[in-house]
């Protein structure tokens, strides 16, 4: 079945240190990928796309993410977090059939220690 | 500029009883989608349309059915409402296929059936 992972429920990093969140996915071609964040209480924001070309995609807010076509992946990076990163961030794909489902990841939390 | 609409808040109902989450989106979009958002399991598909009269399971639609009769609502309905429903329900719409920019999300409508 389709589907989507996002293998760390919490992570916590310290302000200035790097950032890497998995997202792997299950299916037979490449889909439309995206990556989200949602903050306490506010509706989802998005923060970069992938759907063909430059597997390195950048984003708002100094984000940036690597879609790995031969590991499934599509790992959302940051060099540097602030503590304004503190959310909740999830994975999500367009599986590109004739009705163009559209699934989320379970989402990872990120903690920033001061 | 409200684009996608649902129609309560905040609910509370009884178990058994029938409930109806209503949402409409006011840019002619074919896909819809119903999601209930849960800490720790993230957006989970509920059912999709791709168009009028047009319906596909997601990954949990036990429980759950759907009635899209005009192009610009998509109906959520709990035909007997249980408290494992209780639940934050978020309702989205986009062109296809679903371009990270052009997915609308509602404000969603908080649950609470006891």
């Amino acid at each position: 079945a389709q589907s989507v992972t996002q293998p760390d429920i919490h992570i916590t990093v310290s302000e200035g240190a790097s950032l890497e969140l998995r997202c792997n996915y299950s299916y037979g071609a490449t889909p439309y990928l995206f990556w989200y964040v949602q903050s306490p209480g506010q509706g989802l924001q998005l923060l970069l796309k992938y759907f063909s070309g430059d597997t390195l995609v950048q984003g708002i807010k100094g984000f940036e993410a690597e879609f790995k076509r031969s590991q499934s992946s599509f790992n959302l990076r940051k060099p540097s977090v602030h503590w304004s990163d503190a959310a909740e961030y999830f994975c999500a794909v367009v599986m590109m059939d004739s009705s163009y489902k559209l699934i989320f990841g379970s989402g990872t939390r990120l903690l920033v220690r001061p | 500029d409200v684009k996608v609409t649902q129609s309560s808040r905040y609910l509370v109902k009884r178990t058994g009883e029938k409930v109806f989450l209503e949402c409409v989106q006011d840019m002619d979009h074919e896909n819809m989608f119903w999601y209930r958002q849960d800490p720790g399991l993230g957006l989970r598909l509920i059912y999709f349309s791709y168009d009028v009269k047009m319906k596909e399971k997601g990954d949990i639609p036990e429980g759950y059915s759907v009635s899209r009769e005009k192009k610009e609502r998509f109906s959520l309905i709990l035909e007997s409402a249980s408290t494992n429903q209780t639940s934050m329900y978020l309702c989205a719409s986009s062109f296809p296929p679903p371009d990270g920019n052009t997915i609308y999300f509602g404000e969603g409508s908080w649950l609470t059936v006891v």
